[in-house]
């Protein structure tokens, strides 16, 4: 089974500083997927960001990246330029690759505070 | 383009009784997963639909039940409702890796 864990329970920013989100995995299985989620107090999950295991490149969305070492088991999610909009929960997450195991398996999430 | 869409946004019921919630993929998207996020913490799996079959389920009992129609729309059915099913129900679509949720409905059972 996958575990995935996020050590930060709050995260204090200052605006247009960069922040840096922990997360780390544990499975054995060598093809998955890594996801990372904001959740705003509206509750809505707004999908950010996705590394497959077999990507060469760390992925990039916009002011978003993901810093995926996989020998360390990490997959540390970077926001640059912090807007005071980001201030949210954020989950890390995870699931196989294969048609039968597709559950995501989510972290406990961080609670980013973009302050002005 | 439409996101996932979920109804009702906002539900209250009391012990014992059922309860549906309703959930449409985003376009072109064919399978449809559910997950219930419980007050500060994480989502927990539920089920997932594809070709109108469950093709996966979590550690959930059978209270829960779902279904999947030939539009690729899905219920999520909880039967003798408990305190502890209070909740946020996530519906989550995709076609490929990448998952896309919904606003969720929020249940409170009293």
């Amino acid at each position: 089974a996958q575990k995935i864990t996020q050590t930060q329970p709050g995260m204090f920013v200052q605006e247009k500083e960069a922040v840096t989100l922990d997360c780390t995995y544990d499975t054995s299985d060598p093809s998955y997927g890594l996801f990372w989620y904001k959740q705003p107090s509206s509750g809505e999950m707004i999908f950010l960001i996705y590394q497959g295991s077999y990507d060469q490149q760390n992925a990039t969305e916009g002011r978003y990246s993901l810093n995926f070492q996989k020998a360390r088991k990490s997959a540390n999610l970077v926001i640059s330029a912090s807007q005071l909009g980001d201030s949210a929960m954020y989950f890390c997450a995870m699931r196989f690759l294969d048609t039968g195991r597709r559950a995501l398996t989510f972290g406990s999430g961080t609670r980013l505070q973009v302050q002005p | 383009d439409a996101g996932v869409t979920q109804s009702p946004t906002h539900l209250i019921k009391t012990r014992g009784q059922q309860v549906t919630l309703r959930c449409s993929p985003k376009s072109g998207h064919d399978t449809v997963s559910w997950y219930q996020q419980a007050l500060g913490q994480g989502p927990q799996f539920i089920f997932q639909y594809y070709e109108e079959e469950e093709r996966q389920r979590g550690n959930f009992p059978d209270r829960f039940s779902g279904h999947q129609f030939p539009n690729y729309s899905s219920e999520l059915n909880v039967n003798a409702l408990l305190l502890g099913d209070s909740a946020l129900y996530l519906c989550a679509s995709s076609y490929g890796e990448k998952l896309f949720f919904g606003s969720g409905t929020q249940l409170s059972v009293l």
